[in-house]
């Protein structure tokens, strides 16, 4: 049993580019999210989805995509990376709505120059 | 004004002291209550959930809250060295479908030995 699964966990973009941070979990979790982490600021939602196919806009979506295609995958699409996406990204599943059981994966940092 | 606010520390106490840590929220949906632990470069990790006013315990743990006063608090007894991480609060609001959690900037613990 994996957990929550995230891919890479170091990244350098230039300016620009761009690029996909995966997430898969495998405890068949509904509920799941990708926040980022700044100092200072705690964690901060950008996109949340409530099962295949269902996805919503969370507190910080500017400049990110996400799709969810099935149970397990949810990845996270920067499409143009800006020096200020350099942050920490956290993805995180859950069984149920009321947050109970929130498992996160352990990271990916990523640096915009 | 941020949804739920914490004081971001740092704290430094000594081993063996108790430990409290707080979070005010505004928002009176909240009705599901976290506290979540984070070691440097690591993922947060569940410690405390609960969703009704009053204490709850856990070994050197204790969640607090009182929805009356939009305040949670967390205590730690006999704190250790391995207590020395970052503590986050987080909450959901109880009529949500979604289970996005919303944190607070997260206070980080020092204790030494």
């Amino acid at each position: 049993n994996a957990g929550v699964t995230q891919t890479p966990k170091f990244q350098v973009l230039k300016t620009g580019q761009s690029m996909t941070l995966q997430c898969a979990q495998d405890m068949n979790h509904e509920y799941m999210s990708w926040y980022r982490q700044d100092p200072g600021m705690g964690l901060r939602l950008i996109h949340y989805s409530v099962g295949a196919g269902i996805t919503d806009q969370g507190e910080v979506p500017n400049g990110y995509n996400v799709s969810r295609s099935t149970t397990e995958d949810f990845p996270l699409r920067l499409l143009s990376a800006a020096p200020s996406q350099t942050s920490v990204y956290f993805c995180a599943s859950s069984r149920d709505r009321g947050g109970n059981g929130y498992t996160f994966g352990s990271g990916t940092r990523l640096t915009v120059v | 004004q941020k949804e739920v606010e914490q004081d971001p520390g740092p704290l430094s106490v000594p081993e063996g002291a108790i430990v409290s840590l707080n979070c005010t929220y505004s928002n009176s949906a909240f009705q599901y209550f976290m506290w979540y632990r984070q070691y440097s470069r690591k993922g947060p990790e569940l410690l405390m959930y609960t969703y009704s006013s009053g204490n709850k315990e856990d070994g050197r743990f204790t969640a607090q809250v009182d929805k009356s006063s939009k305040y949670i608090s967390l205590f730690i007894r006999d704190s250790q060295p391995s207590d020395s991480a970052t503590y986050l609060c987080a909450m959901v609001e109880g009529s949500s479908n979604t289970g996005k959690l919303i944190f607070g900037q997260g206070t980080t613990l020092q204790v030494k030995p």
